[in-house]
């Protein structure tokens, strides 16, 4: 089947770098996003990454190894409005064209 | 302004009431989709659609129901709604099925009792 895997907590302080792991399992692998959630809002979409290496957009970057199964999405210089949810999700051809996301990563940042 | 909207954004409902939740995107977005979210399960895919007319299952499609008559709407429909489908609902809207960017409108909370 289809599952994603990522730390279910992160806490880091203001200003500095944190780094939140996703390993996936598809079939039909088409390309790994992030989207970032608050508290009582919408998901937004952050990055996208369709092949292997780093994507950068301002202070966020996204990485992925396809080979692996696996990317990442890295935050520097963190601030306080960071804090939220993140979650991964892929793209799945496997029987049609399917979202699978993660169970998202808590970020918690201390000033 | 382009957006994903939803209707209504909070709900309370009893056992085997019917109800519909609407989704309408101004985007001209081909690909919409309906996702639930519970605490400590992500985003599950509940149903997608690539255009008018087609749509398909995703991971959670039992005791949902669909429809894409037009473009720009997707209806979400509970036939009978039970007290497991209590939930935080979203609707999402992308391009087209090859794009990856995905809108989401601002979110249904759904208590069944």
């Amino acid at each position: 089947g289809q599952s994603l895997e990522q730390p279910s907590e992160v806490t880091a302080v203001e200003g500095a770098i944190v780094q939140i792991n996703c390993t996936y399992q598809t079939s039909g692998f088409y390309g790994l996003s992030w989207y970032q959630q608050h508290d009582g809002g919408a998901p937004t979409f952050l990055s996208y990454n369709g092949l292997d290496g780093l994507e950068e957009t301002g202070r966020f970057s996204s990485f992925l190894s396809r080979s692996d199964s696996y990317g990442y999405l890295l935050l520097q210089e963190l601030q306080m409005k960071d804090s939220a949810s993140y979650f991964c999700a892929v793209r799945d051809r496997t029987g049609g064209f399917k979202t699978i996301f993660g169970a998202g990563t808590r970020l918690f940042v201390k000033a | 302004e382009a957006q994903v909207t939803q209707n209504p954004r909070y709900l309370i409902t009893v056992t085997g009431k019917k109800l519909t939740v609407t989704c309408s995107q101004n985007m001209n977005h081909e690909y919409m989709s309906w996702y639930r979210q519970d605490p400590g399960l992500g985003l599950r895919q509940i149903y997608y659609s690539m255009n008018v007319e087609v749509t398909d299952k995703g991971d959670v499609p039992e005791g949902y129901k669909v429809s894409r008559k037009e473009k720009r709407n997707f209806p979400l429909i509970l036939e009978s709604p039970s007290p497991n489908q209590t939930s935080l609902y979203f609707c999402a809207s992308r391009m087209d099925r090859g794009n990856y960017e995905q809108y989401f409108g601002p979110g249904t909370r759904l208590t069944v009792t």
